[in-house]
């Protein structure tokens, strides 16, 4: 079974909206959250983490962690066709372990 | 410029064969790892190693076999391929095995396909 489920599978938005990702683990002994992008054709890469219930702002990113719920969000305002990628949560225990992938389409 | 090299960037190999994937790490991290990407599943971990030490193995083959010659390299050996293999598989890097909120680099893959 899967430790870390995200949704939706795929998402479609248009510029300049909001895209919005879930993630749950099943797992209480995760810790530690991560959002990574992957561009198609490059690896992942962080965007960013965050480990205390609430939220946590980086710019047009904003994450969001319930530890008690173990559902980590990460929502992109001002969407823009960049941003258009697979996002993976993440969580670590003793190792990473990564979600199954959210699909971002931005479209002009 | 990229700080973890991953060669070849594409591999094809026939069923059967033995390949080699080769990753440096220019990061001057002591952590190293491997992951497999394929349609069926997301971001599979494979192995971590620590200061060139293995210390977790979720790889189910013995066919698979990491080698790490310095610090800053693990390559991937596999052995006896099977089209299941095909996959891209992804060398990663962070600054610490253990700690806990590290951050991962990757390279960008070497995609291998078994026919």
């Amino acid at each position: 079974q899967q430790k870390v489920q995200q949704s939706p599978e795929s998402l479609s938005v248009p510029e300049g909206g909001m895209a919005s990702f879930n993630c749950t683990s099943s797992d209480r002994n995760f810790q530690y959250f991560w959002w990574y992008r992957q561009h198609s054709g490059e690896g992942p890469k962080a965007l960013m983490s965050i480990f205390s219930d609430g939220d946590k702002k980086e710019g047009r990113f904003t994450a969001h962690l319930n530890k008690a719920s173990l559902h980590v969000s990460l929502h992109i305002r001002d969407s823009q066709p960049s941003d258009s990628a697979l996002y993976f949560c993440a969580a670590k225990d003793d190792k990473v372990v990564f979600g199954t992938g959210t699909r971002l389409q931005v479209s002009p | 410029d990229p700080k973890i090299i991953q060669k070849p960037k594409y591999l094809v190999a026939v069923t059967g064969s033995e390949k080699i994937l080769i990753c440096e790490q220019y990061l001057g991290h002591n952590a190293m790892y491997w992951y497999r990407q394929s349609a069926k599943k997301p971001l599979e971990f494979m192995f971590s190693y620590s200061y060139q030490k293995l210390m977790d193995n979720q790889t189910a083959s013995s066919r698979f076999q990491p080698q790490s010659s310095k610090k800053n390299h693990l390559d991937l050996q596999i052995t006896a391929l099977k089209p299941d293999d095909s996959a891209t598989y992804f060398c990663a890097s962070s600054q610490e095995a253990q700690g806990g909120n590290e951050r991962l680099f990757f390279g960008h893959g070497t995609k291998l396909s078994v026919l």
